[in-house]
């Protein structure tokens, strides 16, 4: 199947700083991201829609302004947690999706655990 | 709106057959996906439906009915491995995916 790189796979940063986590799918070009929260035992809740030229789709409650999303390519998309705090702390995935004859699918990176301190 | 329900866990015996039910309820139906998430990484894919049917894959098969708004994974012989969360997935016309709360299956010896 597809592959989507996800990096960095983890990363501990002080409260205030910002964390930048990238997400390229290698073998095809996806003109649509997603970024999604995962907490410990949950489900993955989306949190944005990037798709690539233009600027990305937020969901309810999710704040522009503290999570930026950047899409500036067919195979990249880039997260950037600003100003982090420990509530940000949570696995971060992302996934690309690929359109194709029996349809569109998703194909996930391997997610980043993010842990501030 | 969207409104995708899952049981939240499950527990099997090691060699046995696990069923997973999914029910959904949505306009523009356009698919239903199932993941396979172990604890601490990322979903992966293991099946899509978009005609009712069952759809086999090794010891994995995929069933879906869109009149009744229901899908089920069924697992056979299964292994300790498998112990992880699956992920029912539904893809609208011209939407995003949006994904159930996920069963934690748990295989046993």
């Amino acid at each position: 199947g597809a592959v989507v790189s996800q990096h960095p796979s983890w990363v501990i940063c002080k409260s205030g700083t910002s964390v930048k986590i990238e997400c390229r799918s290698l073998d095809f070009q996806a003109t649509t991201m997603f970024w999604y929260r995962q907490f410990p035992k949950q489900s993955l809740m989306l949190m944005a829609t990037s798709n690539e030229g233009s600027k990305a789709t937020y969901e309810q409650g999710v704040e522009k302004d503290k999570f930026l999303i950047n899409h500036a390519s067919l195979t990249l998309s880039t997260l950037t947690v600003t100003s982090a705090h420990p509530e940000d702390s949570s696995f971060y995935i992302c996934s690309a999706r690929q359109d194709g004859r029996m349809g569109e699918k998703l194909f996930f990176g391997s997610g980043t655990q993010l842990s501030v301190l | 709106g969207q409104n995708i329900d899952q049981p939240t866990e499950m527990t099997a015996t090691e060699g046995a057959i696990v069923q997973i039910n999914c029910t959904y309820q949505t306009s523009g139906f356009n698919g239903l996906f199932w993941y396979q998430q172990h604890a601490g990484e990322a979903p992966t894919f293991l099946s899509y439906n978009v005609l009712d049917g069952l759809e086999e894959k090794g010891r994995f098969s995929s069933f879906l009915s869109r009149s009744k708004g229901y899908s089920y994974l069924l697992l056979k012989e299964l292994q300790m491995k498998d112990s992880a969360s699956y992920l029912c997935a539904v893809k609208n016309y011209g939407q995003n995916f949006v994904f159930g709360p996920g069963t934690r299956l748990s295989v046993l010896p």
